[in-house]
């Protein structure tokens, strides 16, 4: 399997650019979180849906962030307009909901793309 | 709320030196506790889990044992390599309710000659 597909790897943008990130979660995995990593702030969490509905978005920053999940095997964070405070790597991670797959024993363990590292300049 | 405590970082070692980075954890219930595991430059990957009381998880030589009297997932390395200089995260979640991890804020790990 592929894993977890993040792009871009790297992004240098200008402050008050768009700023579009994309995600390609395991193929069959419904559940997709994104986070946002910082030295200060640490590994924090932005958004996740289940089956491609958000569930829980009370992560996200500021509504100048969205992000969507229009099918299984897609989902974009987007931040419009971007400002130099929003540098940060970025991840997307995926599992089976619940952690279980065809009713099988737990595992809860969530599959990390390698990010995208976001600079505002 | 749930949360994760780790010791802070970072930690320096000689090759061959014994590891311990400590976790706490505070839950209402039982909760699923894990190790990641997080290699400059990549994202994190699952080192170890434990699901229930007294479980030991363990991979790559790496062991943790869930302490519920202590609320504790002490990540424990017998000889440490250079190979495991990382960023190395605790997390819980709960089973069958919720679909959050909650993560440790990291334990820089680095290991020297």
């Amino acid at each position: 399997d592929a894993g977890v597909i993040q792009s871009p790897r790297h992004e240098v943008t200008e402050m008050g650019q768009e700023v579009t990130l994309r995600c390609k979660p395991i193929s069959g995995h419904n559940s997709l979180f994104w986070y946002r990593q910082t030295m200060m702030r640490g590994l924090e969490l932005l958004i996740y849906f289940n089956n491609n509905v958000p569930i829980d978005d009370s992560g996200m920053p500021e509504d100048r962030f969205s992000a969507k999940m229009p099918n299984a095997s897609f989902s974009t964070l987007k931040i419009q307009p971007s400002e130099p405070r929003d540098s940060a790597v970025y991840f997307c991670a995926s599992r089976f909901k619940n952690g279980r797959f065809g009713g099988g024993s737990f595992t809860g363990e969530l599959f990390f793309g390698e990010g995208s590292r976001l600079t505002v300049l | 709320g749930n949360s994760v405590t780790q010791m802070e970082g970072p930690v320096t070692l000689s090759e061959e030196a014994f590891l311990t980075i400590n976790c706490t954890y505070t839950a209402t219930g039982y909760p699923s506790l894990f190790w990641y595991v997080q290699y400059p430059g990549e994202g994190l990957q699952l080192l170890l889990k434990a699901t229930k009381a007294d479980d030991k998880g363990s991979n790559k030589g790496f062991e943790a044992t869930y302490r519920k009297e202590t609320t504790s997932f002490h990540l424990e390395k017998g000889s440490v390599q250079v190979s495991d200089s990382a960023v190395y995260f605790c997390a819980l979640i709960f089973t069958g309710g919720g679909n959050k991890l909650t993560f440790g804020t990291g334990t820089q790990l680095k290991v020297e000659l």
